[in-house]
């Protein structure tokens, strides 16, 4: 089956350093990436839609500067959450839509936990 | 307005009943897909059943169907035989327009504890 990994699963850093996240499809292409943000017992939040090659588009509300998004390759995505603050500590899960299959297919993968202290 | 309401914040169900999951979802396009997941505590999204809007038949996957009607714009989920490994958060979520290029609106979601 499509496998989507994240890297790391947790991370803690200290507030105003950078945190990357990346996101992987192992055995698919995926020609969109979405990344959503999940605070403590509250629903996902989309946060941004990843093409490769060209730039993510942001959701309302969200820091494109804050969220820098880059899917250089059809296979990975990265989300660099910059001078994260204790309100970036939340759980950042991306999904990946396969270049080939149905078009309500897409992957989650399992999620990264960050703690910014 | 909220896109996809979820009125059950939790339900305690016995084990072997039946369970029904409430989404109700606000929409004006005409193409849209409708979504369940279940999210055990470990955090993973598992995808559970889709529901297209002009799917005429109900979707069914195993021991999970969606019950969908469109006129009241609901499409509830249906777990029969519930299991212990049931217990999770169960999140309805939808997508609109054509083409998958968008992300998906989540539900509040629904905590479901199963009972032996």
């Amino acid at each position: 089956g499509a496998v989507v990994s994240q890297h790391p699963s947790w991370v803690i850093c200290k507030s105003g350093t950078s945190v990357k996240i990346e996101c992987r499809s192992l055995d698919f292409q995926a020609t969109t990436m979405f990344w959503y943000r999940q605070f403590p017992k509250q629903s996902l939040m989309l946060m941004a839609t990843s093409n490769e090659g060209s730039k993510a588009t942001y959701e309302q509300g969200v820091e494109k500067d804050k969220f820098l998004i880059n899917h250089a390759s059809l296979t990975l995505s990265t989300l660099t959450v910059t001078s994260a603050h204790p309100e970036d500590s939340s759980f950042y899960i991306c999904s990946a839509r396969p270049l080939r299959g149905a078009s309500y297919e897409q992957y989650f993968g399992p999620g990264t936990r960050l703690t910014v202290t | 307005a909220q896109k996809i309401t979820q009125t059950q914040p939790g339900m305690f169900v016995q084990e072997k009943e039946a369970v029904t999951l409430d989404c109700t979802y606000d929409t004006s396009d005409q193409s849209y897909g409708l979504f369940w997941y279940k999210q055990p505590s470990s955090g993973e999204m598992i995808f559970l059943i889709y529901q297209g809007s002009y799917d005429e038949q109900n979707a069914t996957e195993g021991r999970y169907s969606l019950n969908f009607q469109k006129a009241r714009k609901s499409a509830n989920l249906v777990i029969s035989a519930s299991q212990l490994g049931d217990s999770a958060m169960y999140f309805c979520a939808m997508r609109e327009g054509v083409g998958g290029a968008d992300g998906l609106t989540f539900g509040k979601g629904t905590h479901l504890i199963i009972q032996p």
